[in-house]
């Protein structure tokens, strides 16, 4: 049963130009949502949280989206750099819960051509 | 302020034999997070940890997986027996508090690959 899914594997951008990664839920528990990245070998890094109770969070070049009544979140990334390239992973927990554990959807590679 | 730490960061082990993953947390971090990413798979969470409780082990095989994590050292993933299908990478996580309270986030570390051959 997967609670967050990445539907696209994969995502090729120019550089310079925006970048969407999108996720979706299941759980309406889920109020707290969070994107990782993750370069090969490594470990993933945070990157942005978004609470329930917004609809957008910004940080930079990244600002994450969140539509509640469509369960949909998404990232975007703008302006993309080739340092962009890595795998992103969102993740959900719901804070009521008495552990608050991340789930993760399966990650979008993400290229970022020069 | 180090990171999470974890060790090894390759381990190779034939079938049957036991695999223990080692996990030492952010220093002031006392929430504990296993997880397992099997290739072309996301995150899957295993197990969450305080100070020498289990809090939630419902991502954990029933059998030949244990986790602990004591008062004094770091946190251990345990497996026996281990099958090829146990090939992995595991990364442990740390907090301060539990996540999503106060908006925590977790903190990985760069994971432990296993092998089993």
């Amino acid at each position: 049963d997967q609670q967050v899914k990445q539907n696209s594997p994969s995502l090729s951008v120019q550089e310079g130009r925006i970048s969407i990664l999108n996720c979706d839920y299941t759980n309406s528990m889920f109020d707290y949502f969070l994107w990782y990245k993750k370069y090969p070998a490594e470990g993933p890094t945070f990157l942005i949280s978004i609470s329930s109770i917004k609809d957008k969070n910004e940080d930079g070049r990244f600002t994450v989206f969140l539509n509640k009544s469509a369960k949909h979140l998404s990232l975007h990334i703008v302006p993309s750099q080739p340092g962009d390239s890595a795998v992103y992973f969102c993740a959900a927990s719901a804070r009521s819960s008495n552990t608050g554990k991340l789930i993760f959807g399966q990650g979008t590679t993400l290229q970022v051509k020069p | 302020n180090a990171g999470v730490m974890q060790n090894p960061r390759h381990l190779v082990r034939r079938r049957g034999q036991e695999a223990r993953l080692r996990c030492s947390p952010m220093k002031g971090h006392s929430h504990v997070y296993w997880y397992r990413q099997l290739p072309e798979e996301g995150l899957k969470f295993m197990v969450y940890l305080q100070k020498e409780n289990i809090i939630d082990e419902s991502g954990m095989p029933k059998e030949r997986f244990s986790a602990e994590f004591p008062k004094e050292g770091p946190s251990i993933l345990r497996i026996q027996q281990v099958v090829r299908g146990d090939s992995a990478a595991y990364f442990c996580a740390s907090s301060p508090q539990r996540t999503g309270s106060n908006n925590e986030k977790l903190f990985f570390g760069s994971g432990t690959q296993l092998s089993v051959l």
